[in-house]
């Protein structure tokens, strides 16, 4: 256990729904990742937040995807009307910024099946 | 970001010593090196991170040499428990936005 939880763990839902995912970081790391990873292949970057400011988005796979962190603690990751090609493991990743390196401690992820 | 090549697959017996190489030809002054382990249906864990020489903690050593164009991931006396893809990552030093790019990995089978 890293100290990164996200929820659910697994998610089903039909074409068109959308979802939404919780990810709860390290207390005390500033900085939020989410990312995403389909069978065989290595973690995809989707966004970065530096406390609530959103650093980074434009590896957001489409506008159906948006993602927040209003009080710089926790952080949503929303799909908006979803399709099977969404079907992935959603990872989110935390760290601690002011290091010359920086670590990212991920969670557990959310695996999402789209029907 | 430099481009990491390390080998898809590697078969090992229990017990022994598995040295997984990395290649990143292109690393920059301010990269810096980080292998994370990956079990089906977990997230990566981090294993270890160095910038240059020999790094050593509880699980594994990381070797880097000199000129820093390739780095060695040691796993002593492996376990079936160690089967998992490694993935090698180079990222650069105090940049939170730049992300990490992790490539395919290598899968590590521990035979019996």
């Amino acid at each position: 256990d890293t100290g990164v939880s996200q929820d659910p763990r697994h998610k089903i839902t039909k074409r068109g729904q959308n979802v939404t995912f919780r990810c709860d970081p390290i207390s005390e790391h500033n900085r939020l990742y989410w990312y995403r990873q389909t069978l065989g292949q290595g973690p995809e970057f989707l966004t970065y937040f530096q406390n609530e400011a959103q650093l980074e988005k434009s590896r957001l796979l489409s506008d159906r995807f948006s993602a927040e962190r209003p009080k710089g603690s926790f952080s949503t990751l929303e799909i908006q009307r979803t399709e099977q090609g969404d079907s992935a493991m959603y990872l989110c990743a935390s760290s601690r910024s002011g290091r010359w390196e920086e670590t990212q401690y991920f969670g557990p992820g959310t695996r999402l099946l789209v029907l | 970001l430099a481009k990491t090549t390390q080998p898809i697959s590697m078969d090992s017996y229990e017990g022994q010593e598995v040295n997984i190489t990395c290649s990143h030809n292109n690393i920059a002054t301010n990269d810096y090196i980080t292998w994370y382990q990956q079990f089906p249906s977990q997230g990566p864990r981090f294993i270890i991170q160095g910038y240059k020489t020999k790094v050593t903690n509880e699980v594994a050593s990381l070797f880097i040499p000199a000129d820093r164009k390739s780095s060695t991931l040691s796993l002593p006396r492996v376990s079936l428990s160690d089967t998992a893809v490694y993935y090698c990552l180079v990222g650069v030093m105090n940049s939170g936005n730049t992300p990490l790019v992790f490539g395919k990995g290598t899968r590590l089978s521990v035979i019996a």
